[in-house]
């Protein structure tokens, strides 16, 4: 199965500021079949990004998804409040063997 | 809307089973399979399954193989995922969910989630 490893663990930064999240795959990821998500405490993760940088429906355009093969990033241009959550990889070209990373966590410096 | 509504949490002693619901509504349910990911106190999430609503096909992860089925009831748009020979380290927040529309049905990615079941395991 491939391998999802995501940098920093925790990112810790303050409102405004620029964060750059990473996810390395053990091996190349089919056709770009990646995907980022935001979890909060107690709540369901919600999907932000597919196919390694298409936005999802209602995502604000702060959030930006790039790379491909094996390195991939999560950008946030410009932090806000709500932003500070867990975030996390998953890699979808390899059914039926699905795989997420570890999880980075933002948090407020 | 699309919506999926788990049933509620559970306690169980190691060795038992556990069967949670995901009723879904908002959509024609046979349209989209279901996936089930599990995330177990402070840690990460874990892809468990998937199942077609359509024709009730199946794929499950290597390491549930065995002690995880999964299973749809189209007359009440619900999904079962029963869980057998519980462990501690399954104690854990079950959710269901279901792809983007464009998304690629047993894999991802997942625009609707359920809220989660918590399972405890413990004796």
């Amino acid at each position: 199965e491939i391998v999802l490893t995501q940098s920093p663990g925790t990112l810790s930064l303050s409102p405004g500021e620029r964060a750059t999240l990473s996810c390395r795959a053990s091996q190349s990821v089919s056709s770009s079949y990646l995907a980022w998500y935001q979890q909060k405490p107690g709540q369901a993760p919600r999907l932000l990004i597919y196919g390694a940088s298409s936005r999802a429906t209602g995502i604000p355009d702060r959030f930006s998804g790039s790379g491909s093969g094996t390195d991939f990033t999560l950008t946030i241009s410009r932090l806000e409040p709500e932003d500070f959550a867990v975030y996390y990889c998953q890699q979808y070209g390899s059914s039926p063997a699905i795989t997420f990373g570890q999880g980075t966590r933002l948090e407020i410096k | 809307q699309v919506q999926l509504v788990q049933s509620g949490a559970e306690v169980k002693k190691p060795g038992a089973s556990v069967k949670v619901s995901c009723k879904a509504s908002g959509y024609t349910f046979t349209s989209y399979g279901i996936s089930w990911v599990r995330q177990a106190p402070g840690q990460g999430l874990e892809w468990m399954g998937w199942i077609s609503a359509y024709n009730g096909n199946t794929n499950y992860a290597q390491k549930l193989q065995g002690r995880v089925t999964m299973t749809t009831d189209t007359s009440t748009s619900t999904a079962y995922m029963e869980l057998r020979s519980l462990r501690s380290d399954d104690t854990a927040v079950y959710y269901c969910a279901r792809v983007k529309p464009g998304g690629y049905d047993s894999s991802g990615p997942y625009s609707y989630w359920g809220q989660g079941t918590l399972v405890t395991v413990s004796s």
